[in-house]
């Protein structure tokens, strides 16, 4: 299976600054016949189930406000949030669906 | 409005069975793959499995820590995916989420864009 790293695996950062999360996968989950990394964040709240954010490592769900932006291919990932939020306290996972799924081990944000 | 509802969790010994419900509205069930994903108390999230939409064959794979022991099918007629577990282990004591599952093709798996609010599975003697 490929194994996810992220890192850190917590932050505490100031309202209105950046956080950036980064995401390793132990091979490439870049497709190349369709040029698609098969890699998704999802954010989890508190007492919440996840909720998908970004897929296809850069495009951001329906909804999901433009704070939120991935970036990355191949084996090294990153979800940045521009500008934290007070609503954006949760904790984020990656996920790679190139083969049998598997998920990071989360990064806990928090306000510094 | 989109919509999953698990069902069925509660305590079970170690080495029964249980077997979870999930139960969708708001879209066309069987249009889509449906995967389970487990989170144990203050742990990570951990795929289960997957069921692709008939159009794909409705093929089912299984993670390893579950493969022989967990089943999962579904019943597009009532918009239902279901989870029978047996032989439960105290490790597999854990929030238990369906997902829709964006998988297309065969043989391919996917983004999960919709989660239920999740069912708890509590083995222990």
């Amino acid at each position: 299976d490929i194994v996810m790293t992220q890192s850190p695996d917590s932050l505490a950062v100031s309202l209105g600054e950046r956080a950036t999360i980064n995401c390793k996968s132990s091979q490439s989950v870049f497709y190349s016949s369709n040029n698609y990394n098969y890699l998704a964040w999802y954010q989890q709240k508190p007492g919440q189930p996840p909720k998908l954010l970004i897929f296809w490592a850069s495009t951001r769900e329906s909804g999901v406000p433009d704070r939120f932006s991935g970036s990355g291919s191949g084996t090294d990932f990153t979800l940045t949030i521009s500008s934290l939020q007070a609503e954006d306290v949760a904790v984020y996972y990656c996920q790679q669906y190139y083969s049998v799924p598997t998920f990071g081990q989360g990064t806990k944000v928090e306000i510094k | 409005e989109v919509q999953l509802v698990e069902s069925g969790g509660g305590l079970v010994q170690p080495g029964r069975s249980l077997r979870l419900s999930c139960t969708a509205s708001g879209f066309t069930f069987g249009d889509y793959a449906m995967s389970w994903v487990r989170q144990a108390p203050g742990k990570g999230l951990e795929w289960v499995g997957i069921i692709r939409r008939k159009g794909y064959g409705g093929t089912i794979e299984y993670a390893a820590a579950v493969k022989g022991r967990f089943t999962i099918s579904r019943d597009d007629s009532k918009s239902i995916a279901y989870l029978q577990m047996n032989s439960l282990k105290i490790e597999d004591t854990a929030v238990y989420y369906c997902t829709r599952d964006m998988a297309y093709g065969s043989g391919s798996y996917g983004r999960m864009d919709v989660w239920g609010q999740g069912t708890t599975v509590t083995v222990s003697s």
